[in-house]
């Protein structure tokens, strides 16, 4: 099955610096990847996605790359705030199949 | 837009006891799921439905794990006898259709098995 390895588990920046979170997968047919930001005692939330066909997405601070023959994929975040501050999970599955997330990243932003 | 739901919301256990988790999805979302996530990990599927259909139990630790979706709605999965390696959040989340689109995660039901 899916294989998905995120890197660093942990992350610590200062306000107003970037941040940047690795993925990579193990099965090629993969062609959804989302993030999700979850908060302390929270459920996961969706912050954005990319499909295969894509290769790059951005929404205001947040940002997403694929690279299909690297089998890898980023989440960007220019500008952090403390309110960034949170486990964020990558994901990826193929069409009609549940996600399979990776092992999260704490992210934390100090002011 | 109401959310997934979930209850309980908290359940401290004993092992070898049995405990239920009760969940209704979206309005109108077809496909629900049932993920586990441990402490310090991200969520694990245990099993997913569309409508009141199977189409991924390979993760459900079947001896002591079920789940069903009577109706195609709402969804009750059940731990009978729990361990203490049990103890995690368990997660129901629902999207519209199968496969890649948007799945909303309810707040989970959080277990301790002591």
């Amino acid at each position: 099955g899916e294989n998905v390895e995120q890197h660093p588990s942990t992350l610590s920046v200062q306000e107003g610096d970037s941040a940047v979170i690795k993925c990579t997968y193990s099965d090629s047919a993969s062609n959804y990847f989302p993030w999700y930001k979850q908060e302390l005692g929270k459920r996961p939330q969706l912050i954005i996605d990319i499909r295969s066909n894509v290769g790059e997405k951005k929404d205001q601070r947040i940002a997403v790359t694929l690279n299909k023959t690297a089998k890898h994929f980023s989440l960007h975040i220019t500008e952090t705030q403390p309110e960034d501050s949170a486990v964020y999970f990558c994901a990826a599955s193929i069409t009609g199949y549940a996600l399979n997330f990776g092992k999260g990243t704490s992210l934390l932003v100090t002011p | 837009e109401a959310g997934v739901a979930q209850s309980p919301r908290y359940k401290i256990i004993e092992k070898r006891q049995s405990v239920a988790f009760w969940c209704n999805p979206i309005s109108g979302h077809a496909t629900l799921y049932w993920y586990q996530q441990i402490l310090g990990q991200g969520p694990k599927l245990l099993i997913q439905f569309q409508n009141n259909g199977v189409v991924d139990d390979s993760q459900l630790p079947k001896d002591r794990f079920s789940a069903e979706r009577l109706k195609g709605v709402d969804s009750t999965l059940k731990i009978q006898p729990a361990k203490l390696e049990d103890s995690a959040v368990y997660l129901c989340a629902s999207s519209l259709v199968l496969g890649g689109n948007t799945i909303y995660f309810g707040e989970g039901s959080w277990l301790t098995v002591v």
